[in-house]
């Protein structure tokens, strides 16, 4: 399987369920990001990892916790969500901070 | 930091008719510049890239664009457009020179009718 793989695609759960996200990475790339797309805004940045190490976290709250076991994989946990936090989450990749990203095809979340 | 506004949410088209789809960015250093087309229940591909070079970039689709410095605009054309083309276009920049964070325009909505 070539390119940014993403699972599950479609996601629904409650508000005190505990649930994860899934990326893969399949181009050899070091950098990982989660994005949330939410309806009529721009694309928000969540988190970046470079070399496993997480460089950034845009004021993200604590319910959402990502997790990057190796350049290959990130996850997103998720616990307690808000029904707010329904949205299409995308996770991409690149080689490293900077360079060109390539997206995988996006979890769609919806929290009841 | 830089910004990215794409002025038209919406733009309906014919089949068989040129589009242009307008960018203009924000950004007090060099930058680089990108194209994405986002198909309905799908992720983000990319149509194209300015990372330097000729100003004029061709992409994938049959799409192109055109970096204008002094405008500061990037704007993405097709000659003749088709129903497949019918996606949500996003322009993004990210500053040169430094790990700087990709942003995103509010994305253009591309509908294509016959």
């Amino acid at each position: 399987e070539t390119g940014v793989t993403q699972t599950p695609r479609h996601l629904v759960m409650g508000m005190t369920n505990k649930k994860s996200l899934k990326c893969e990475q399949h181009l050899g790339h070091n950098a990982m990001y989660w994005y949330k797309q939410s309806a009529k805004k721009p694309l928000e940045l969540m988190f970046v990892y470079s070399l496993e190490e997480r460089v950034e976290n845009n004021s993200v709250p604590s319910r959402f916790s990502p997790e990057c076991p190796n350049s290959s994989h990130l996850f997103l946990h998720l616990h307690t969500l808000q029904p707010e936090d329904s949205a299409l989450y995308l996770c991409a990749s690149s080689q490293s901070m900077g360079d060109t990203q390539y997206f995988g095809p996006g979890t769609r979340l919806t929290v009841l | 930091a830089q910004s990215v506004t794409q002025l038209d949410s919406q733009v309906p088209v014919f089949e068989e008719a040129p589009v242009e789809l307008r960018c203009n960015y924000s950004s007090s250093v060099s930058v680089y510049l990108f194209w994405y087309v986002q198909y309905p229940n799908q992720g983000l591909q990319l149509l194209l890239k300015y990372l330097s070079g000729s100003t004029l970039v061709k992409g994938i689709n049959g799409f192109e664009a055109e970096f204008n410095k002094s405008q500061t605009s990037f704007h993405l054309r097709k000659p003749s457009v088709h129903i497949s083309d019918t996606a949500e276009y996003f322009c993004a920049v990210i500053n040169t020179g430094t790990a700087s964070k990709l942003t995103f325009g509010t994305g253009t909505r591309l509908q294509v009718t016959l």
